[in-house]
């Protein structure tokens, strides 16, 4: 596709459930991240992704957070036992290489909102 | 660690007035810094970015940037803006030579009232 596309666009889910986030990059992009986005925040990163191995998770919040990227391509991001703390915009981007050019292509990100 | 912090998170302005949004990062070492801007309905976008040289940067619809190192400030402005200016925009930091690991401020909602 054109853009970097993310599903669900919405997902309403109840405290304890599991979540999973999928997120298709640019074509022939190898960079992709991870951010979250809570109201009234900037996007706070999560993890980075260089082909199918995840090169830096520091920003994941706790073990109820996963992600993989199995084919260097699509990536899901999983979230265990969900908590109403973890309602934010989940937003995926790519990048053409790991060189830090320091543009990224934004999905329209998945609206989390746990009950 | 770094850290990005914008001052306005609101702000009211009238077509044609001029605009200045506030950035100051935090981080004793080389950075490059950038500003985001997100449209209403639409995704993020890149408005603008700084590696080296020149430290006014122009970018896309008008904007610029100054960075000045020693006030860690990395200022967003326009000399006129347009209704369609009206968006959120963010100011991002990282590290120079490192992947796109961005460090973002918390964003100014900017609304231009025709």
């Amino acid at each position: 596709g054109a853009g970097v596309s993310q599903t669900p666009s919405n997902k309403v889910t109840e405290k304890g459930k599991y979540v999973e986030l999928r997120c298709d990059p640019i074509s022939g992009h190898t960079a992709l991240y991870w951010y979250r986005q809570s109201l009234g925040q900037g996007p706070e990163f999560l993890i980075y992704f260089q082909g199918t191995g995840a090169a830096d998770d520091s920003g994941l919040p706790n073990d109820r957070f996963f992600a993989v990227r199995p084919e260097g391509s699509v990536s899901t991001l999983k979230i265990q036992r969900t908590e109403r703390g973890d309602s934010a915009v989940y937003l995926c981007a790519s990048s053409l290489e790991a060189g830090g050019t320091g543009e990224l292509f934004f999905g329209e990100g998945s609206r989390l909102t746990v009950l | 660690a770094q850290s990005v912090s914008q001052h306005n998170h609101h702000v009211i302005l009238s077509e044609a007035a001029s605009l200045e949004l506030g950035c100051n990062y935090s981080y004793g070492g080389t950075v490059n810094l950038f500003w985001y801007v997100q449209y209403p309905g639409q995704h993020l976008q890149l408005l603008l970015k700084y590696f080296s040289g020149d430290p006014l940067v122009k970018g896309i619809k008008g904007f610029e940037a100054e960075f000045i190192k020693s006030k860690f400030s990395f200022n967003l402005r326009k000399p006129s803006v347009q209704w369609s200016d009206t968006a959120e925009y963010f100011c991002a930091v990282k590290v120079s030579g490192g992947y796109n690991k961005l460090i973002f401020g918390a964003g100014t909602r900017l609304a231009v009232h025709p």
